[in-house]
């Protein structure tokens, strides 16, 4: 069935250091693919997605890029700051019915 | 973007007690969905809120201890039925569309804490 692996946390940075959280798939079909963040006490926000392959998608500075020949969707962000400590979650949707797969979630911790 | 509330935002209860958790939101939404986030994890899927017809409920929950009700387009309740322990969890209310490619939106969660 399909699935998502994404690296585990916890994931520290200093402030302004650069981030990556790797995220692969498994899936039947087209998926959608998407970045989720939760933070502390809250529920999740998408944070980006990509629809289709090569897309990239972007926001709050972070990035990923859809890449089906292998299968990734990594996050990015070049200069991570304190306010970004959450977790994130990779998810990817659309091959069938309306349901979602999440990831494990990653958690980052951003010290100033 | 749909904006959705869940009432109540925290519980604790009793063991062999129940609660019920609602969900509305601020527009009408084809797909609601409720899942389970216990302390540290991923999200699971309880089940797809129909309405006008019963829950759609993932292997491993059951009706009898997760009931829900749709009764229109903006609003759910999840009632989680003798209570348990290992009940205690974060309860997520989500929303989408099919014209959004499944992307949701969530709920702020209820947290529950079962003693």
């Amino acid at each position: 069935g399909d699935s998502v692996t994404q690296m585990e946390g916890p994931v520290t940075l200093s402030e302004e250091a650069f981030l990556t959280i790797n995220c692969t798939y498994t899936a039947t079909g087209y998926p959608s693919l998407f970045w989720y963040v939760q933070y502390p006490g809250e529920g999740l926000q998408l944070l980006l997605k990509a629809t289709k392959a090569d897309d990239k998608g972007s926001n709050k500075g972070f990035e990923a890029t859809y890449r089906k020949e292998t299968t990734s969707f990594h996050l990015e962000k070049g200069s991570v700051q304190v306010s970004d400590s959450a977790v994130y979650f990779c998810a990817l949707g659309g091959t069938g019915g309306f349901k979602t797969i999440f990831g494990a979630g990653t958690r980052l911790f951003v010290k100033a | 973007s749909a904006v959705i509330s869940q009432k109540p935002s925290r519980d604790i209860c009793q063991r062999g007690t129940s609660l019920t958790i609602q969900c509305q939101v601020d527009s009408q939404v084809t797909m609601m969905f409720w899942y389970r986030q216990q302390p540290g994890q991923s999200l699971t899927l309880i089940a797809t809120a129909n309405q006008g017809s019963e829950a759609t409920y993932e292997s491993g929950f059951v009706i009898d201890k997760f009931p829900i009700s749709r009764p229109n387009l903006t609003f759910s309740t999840l009632t989680v039925s003798n209570m348990s322990p290992e009940d205690s969890s974060i309860y997520l209310c989500s929303v989408g569309d099919k014209s959004t490619y499944n992307e949701q939106f969530f709920g702020p969660g209820t947290r529950l804490t079962v003693l």
